[in-house]
């Protein structure tokens, strides 16, 4: 079972406007709407920021969002903020196995 | 609000069975599905498997041959089981709601580590 694929770094400036990306296949992130993205700080558990691609959960600010393209999943956070910064792991039901798959996770730095 | 606590053994000997269990406390066990996550130190997050409140369970193939997943709805709890545990079992273990059995995990507990030594 593969992990979808993740950039392992990413870095931008405060106020500017980053885009991490989730390459799967079409068993998982291309055949279903069921891409989620997770926050996570050092030493803390992982947050869920948006599921089914797009939608996001009460409380989660509208500087992020979700979007699907063929095999690939995306996540933009606008308005960078020093809080931003931390790991994010897509996630995405499976047909390959019947499951749940994780990428590899991407490292955000804020400048 | 709902919330998510793991708890169990910290440490674990080679070769014996980690068990963890999860206690759901705001929401009730028997609606939606209930999974286990792992993260080795340093690394990404794997998915254990999950079990649905009715006990149907679906796990990650690479470790199927060695975990358990329960639930007990009269104490609204889920518990984990892994055995033969290696060095490569250390990790934190996370439990977590799923929205849709493979959807996205919504509530997730604080993670508990489980390190696995002689």
């Amino acid at each position: 079972q593969s992990a979808l694929t993740q950039p392992a770094s990413v870095s931008g400036s405060p106020g500017q406007s980053i885009t991490i990306s989730c390459t799967g296949t079409s068993s998982d992130v291309g055949g279903y709407n069921y891409v989620s993205w997770y926050q996570q700080h050092p030493g803390k558990a992982p947050k869920l920021m948006i599921y089914d691609v797009s939608n996001r959960p009460s409380g989660v600010s509208n500087r992020f969002s979700g979007s699907k393209s063929g095999n690939t999943a995306s996540l933009t956070i606008s308005g960078l903020q020093a809080e931003d910064e931390a790991d994010y792991y897509c996630s995405s039901y499976t047909t390959s196995s019947t499951s749940v798959v994780f990428g590899g996770g991407t490292k955000l730095t804020v400048l | 609000q709902v919330q998510l606590q793991e708890s169990g053994p910290g440490l674990v000997k080679p070769s014996e069975t980690l068990s963890l269990t999860c206690t759901v406390s705001g929401d009730s066990i028997s609606s939606y599905y209930w999974s286990w996550i792992r993260q080795p130190p340093g690394k990404g997050l794997e998915w254990i498997g999950y079990i649905y409140y009715s006990g149907s369970t679906n796990y990650n193939p690479s470790l199927k041959s060695r975990v358990t997943i329960s639930v007990d709805t009269s104490k609204n709890q889920f518990s984990l089981k892994l055995s033969s545990v290696t060095a490569a079992d250390t990790a934190v273990y996370y439990c977590a709601r799923d929205r849709h059995g493979g959807g996205y995990m919504d509530v997730w507990g604080k993670g508990t580590t489980v390190s696995v030594s002689s």
